[in-house]
């Protein structure tokens, strides 16, 4: 079985700071994806960033990016440029990449951005 | 193009009665999964079905949850005789594929109360 596990229960950064959200996940798969969602207080599940394992380029997506590290199993969200829109629940993910899709949760991060 | 609906986005239940809650996925998905999310924590995998089918319901509790995705409607999680401990936001999530690197959409939840 797969675990995900986010240590920062809380984190907050300054606007217009940069700040990282650390994850690590456990698994015997060789082939995954890897995901962080941001859950604002609306409560919808929007998907940031997503990370194949057999690419070892970091994604990035404009002002998000990852810092992904197969063999240590770690997977970081570096938020640049922090928005007050930042404002929300930061979730890891993890998909094995074969038949049964369902995604495994971390238990989150509550990241609040500061004026 | 619509995206994952469900409904309804809140539900009150008395402890004892039924509760119904639907999920229409993405135009073109057949890949449905149910998540619940307690307060305070991460999502958990409950069930992934296609159209008439079960997939994976590892997820799900052994007594009083289902699941059904029929070949003409919405799918259903039913939770009968609900307790307070069933408190909790579902949310719904489709992907046009159960593998590759396709990404679940979510719906934007259904919040069950239980008094």
């Amino acid at each position: 079985a797969q675990t995900v596990t986010q240590s920062q229960p809380e984190m907050s950064v300054q606007e217009a700071e940069t700040v990282t959200l650390s994850c690590t996940y456990d698994t015997s798969e060789n082939n995954y994806y890897l995901f962080w969602y941001k859950q604002p207080p609306s409560r919808q599940m929007i998907l940031v960033i997503r990370q194949e394992a057999y690419k070892q380029q970091n994604a990035t997506e404009n002002r998000f990016s990852v810092n992904f590290q197969k063999a240590a199993k770690s997977f970081s969200l570096k938020i640049s440029d922090s928005q007050l829109g930042d404002t929300a629940m930061y979730f890891c993910a993890f998909r094995r990449d074969n038949a049964g899709n369902m995604l495994t949760f971390g238990g989150g991060t509550r990241l609040m951005v500061k004026p | 193009n619509a995206g994952v609906m469900q409904n309804p986005r809140h539900l009150v239940r008395r402890r004892g009665q039924e509760a119904r809650l639907r999920c229409s996925p993405m135009k073109g998905h057949s890949h449905v999964y149910w998540y619940r999310q307690l307060p305070e924590e991460g999502l958990k995998f409950m069930v992934y079905l296609q159209k008439e089918n079960i997939i994976d319901e590892s997820g799900m509790p052994k007594e009083r949850f289902s699941a059904e995705f029929p070949k003409e409607g919405p799918s259903i999680l039913r939770i009968q005789q609900v307790v307070r401990g069933d408190s909790a936001a579902y949310f719904c999530a489709s992907s046009p594929s159960g593998q590759g690197p396709y990404e679940q959409y979510f719906g934007p939840g259904t919040r069950l109360t239980v008094t």
